[in-house]
């Protein structure tokens, strides 16, 4: 199984409201990420677990707050979001420095 | 830190060749490449090493030159799947922390 995959695939939220984005993986790859992509542009690295601790913290805003509950799993928890906040938010997971990442189809997310 | 692709933008006919550069200010120590297409997640292409291994899952081609921090993927006989936009991807270094950051992109676009 080669698969990431995201919940939800779209998400509307307002400024106020909390939500979390979901990914799994089932491949034993030890590293997972968040990332961010606006429109037109690459996607730009939040946060890095390595073996389920937060290695890498892109300075993101407290308003993200990354869980990495067991080996599989990571969640993103969103709580009072900008409206610049909308973009695609793609997770990725990779068996070593060496190996390619592995892309979930990601979740768009909208703030109102 | 980013690194810089060029061209930016590029428009084929099927069966006509493309070049894809990739250049960093930092030093190399490996390049991924990776492909995505409108609404979707990045997908692999191809790992060049330093040292010149080459791990790729499709019919292209790259190069690595680790003295001048370049990458180029040829693409020849363009199909109409090949468009998308192609991302050059590297870890840099920043104070002892590796972190992965994607190049500035270049859209690719196959005409019938």
């Amino acid at each position: 199984d080669t698969e990431v995959t995201q919940t939800p695939k779209h998400l509307v939220m307002g400024m106020t409201n909390k939500k979390s984005l979901k990914c799994e993986q089932h491949m034993g790859h030890r590293a997972m990420y968040w990332y961010k992509q606006k429109a037109k542009k690459p996607p730009e690295l939040m946060f890095v677990y390595s073996y389920e601790k937060l290695s890498i913290n892109e300075s993101v805003p407290s308003r993200f707050s990354p869980e990495c509950p067991n080996s599989s799993l990571l969640n993103l928890h969103l709580h009072a979001l900008q409206p610049e906040d909308s973009a695609l938010y793609l997770c990725a997971s990779r068996a070593g420095f060496y190996n390619e990442q592995f892309f979930g189809p990601g979740t768009r997310l909208t703030v109102l | 830190q980013q690194p810089v692709q060029s061209p930016q933008a590029v428009i084929l006919r099927e069966g006509e060749d493309a070049v894809i550069n990739c250049s960093s200010s930092k030093a190399l120590y490996s390049v991924h490449w990776y492909r995505q297409k409108h609404g979707e997640a990045p997908v692999f292409l191809m790992i060049l090493l330093k040292g010149g291994e080459q791990k790729g899952h499709e019919k292209i081609s790259a190069s690595f030159n680790e003295k001048k921090q370049q990458s180029s993927l040829y693409l020849t006989a363009s199909q109409l799947s090949y468009s998308g936009t192609y991302f050059c991807g590297t870890e840099v270094t920043t104070s002892g922390t590796y972190k992965y950051i994607f190049g500035t992109g270049t859209r690719l676009k196959v005409l019938a």
